[in-house]
């Protein structure tokens, strides 16, 4: 099926290992985004790419890397896991950089770091 | 920094019962959108609201857009036991590319 997909779906860590979460999507999306999600604080996105060749921080980007390889696919990279970084990460994708275009979002990585 | 609030976090009911989920801003959105996710899952558009006052209806859902666009709620009428999932209200940054979400509102449905 046509969607988003994360990889991988779980990992632990331990402290100051370093990991690239990947995401590819293969609906012919312009725009790509990573969230993580943590109980009671709803998705905050981290980094954003409006388009190929394009990359933002977001609400809190710090501790993350992002790298958009192609129109396809949008890493995220932890350099040196901290325990503040164990969550749910979620990557999606939209058509257009239109805001009022619905995203498609990934099933999620669910990262533990000890 | 734009935020919205999602009200009430948590709400568990009974199989037949109404219910009502608001989200609300002090910043105006160009659009709202409502997600629905499922243990597991990423987020699935349910509906997105452009127009300052409209509504829209997804079967036993409803969903309304406040007049200024800051606000929007959503009402199921007739719950039932599979719509137990986590309701997530989504605003769109106006004139740019990002989207803030609601901490969203966690429903169970017992039949």
């Amino acid at each position: 099926n046509a969607g988003v997909t994360q990889t991988p779906k779980f990992q632990v860590l331990k402290t100051g290992q370093s990991m690239t979460l990947q995401c590819a999507q293969d609906m012919n999306h312009n725009s790509m985004y990573w969230y993580r999600q943590d109980p009671g604080m709803g998705l905050r996105l981290i980094y954003y790419s409006a388009s190929e060749g394009t990359t933002d921080k977001g609400e809190v980007p710090n501790g993350y890397n992002v790298s958009r390889l192609n129109k396809r696919e949008f890493s995220l990279r932890l350099e040196s896991a901290a325990p503040s970084q164990t969550s749910v990460y979620f990557c999606a994708s939209r058509a257009l950089g239109d805001p009022n275009q619905p995203q498609h979002f990934g099933d999620g990585t669910r990262l533990s770091i000890l | 920094t734009q935020l919205l609030e999602q009200s009430p976090q948590f709400l568990s009911i009974q199989e037949g019962e109404n219910l009502t989920v608001y989200c609300n801003s002090s910043s105006v959105f160009s659009s709202l959108q409502w997600y629905r996710q499922e243990p597991g899952e990423g987020p699935v558009l349910l509906v997105t609201v452009v127009t300052g006052g409209e509504v829209k209806k997804l079967k036993r859902l409803t969903f309304q857009f406040g007049d200024a666009r800051k606000d929007s709620s959503l009402h199921i009428t007739a719950a039932q036991p599979g719509d137990t999932g986590l309701y997530l209200c989504a605003g769109a940054e106006t004139g740019g590319f990002k989207t803030i979400f609601g901490a969203g509102t966690r429903l169970f449905v017992k039949a």
